[in-house]
């Protein structure tokens, strides 16, 4: 089945520890993204990547870190975490570079900074 | 920049009405529009999407949507209601500033379908 998938689904931390949160896709796409989710603030773009080893920094991309050494995988690295990174984060990709192409989103990580 | 809006943040329907979600978009250019359904606990599912072509565009689980150009809109429809359509949906517009790469979402509208 074709999907992005994103672990963890859940996760309770405490400010400062870092953390990863992982993305895979299994639809060989070039273009992958991560966004956060706010209520009233609809979704903004963290970081993308447009090929292997090519990231860039979307709208909030302050506190986060990303790497793409693999196609299939663009994980999401929190530093430092902190109460204001309390959010739902959405991993998608697409397959080329087009506008009219879908993105397809993973399942999201609820993720709470104490 | 390219912008939604959404300005209904909940819209109430009774099952088998017809439902609308109301989008406007701002964009330099053309615009390349998307509907996006998230249910309680799950992921964006993607609904349908305009390119250009005919101004009604059909897309998943009996949805369409409308694109006016003159009006600047692009609203979500569904002739009957069902309970399980009541959802978050996301109105969204590619952005011509980063060569149509991002999706820039509107702010959501929660849909409540009461039996």
């Amino acid at each position: 089945e074709a999907q992005v998938t994103q672990n963890p689904r859940y996760l309770i931390t405490v400010t400062g520890k870092k953390l990863t949160v992982t993305c895979s896709q299994n639809m060989n796409h070039e273009y992958m993204s991560w966004y956060r989710q706010d209520p009233g603030l609809g979704l903004r773009q963290i970081y993308y990547s447009m090929n292997v080893e090519v990231t860039d920094k979307g709208d909030v991309p302050e506190g986060y870190k990303v790497s793409r050494k693999e196609k299939r995988n663009f994980p999401l690295i929190l530093e430092s975490p902190s109460p204001n990174q309390t959010s739902l984060y959405f991993c998608a990709s697409k397959e080329g570079f087009t506008p009219t192409d879908t993105q397809y989103f993973g399942p999201g990580t609820r993720l709470t900074v104490l | 920049a390219q912008s939604v809006a959404q300005p209904e943040d909940q819209v109430n329907v009774a099952e088998g009405n017809p439902l609308t979600v109301k989008c406007t978009y701002s964009v330099s250019g053309n615009p390349y529009l998307f509907w996006y359904v998230q249910y309680p606990n799950r992921g964006l599912q993607f609904l349908l999407k305009y390119i250009t072509g005919d101004n009604l565009v059909k897309g998943s689980y009996g949805f369409e949507a409308e694109f006016n150009k003159s009006q600047t809109s692009f609203h979500l429809k569904k002739p009957s209601a069902l309970v399980s359509d009541s959802a978050l949906y996301f109105c969204a517009v590619r952005d011509a500033d980063t060569g149509f790469q991002k999706l820039v979402f509107g702010t959501g509208t929660r849909l409540l379908v009461s039996p």
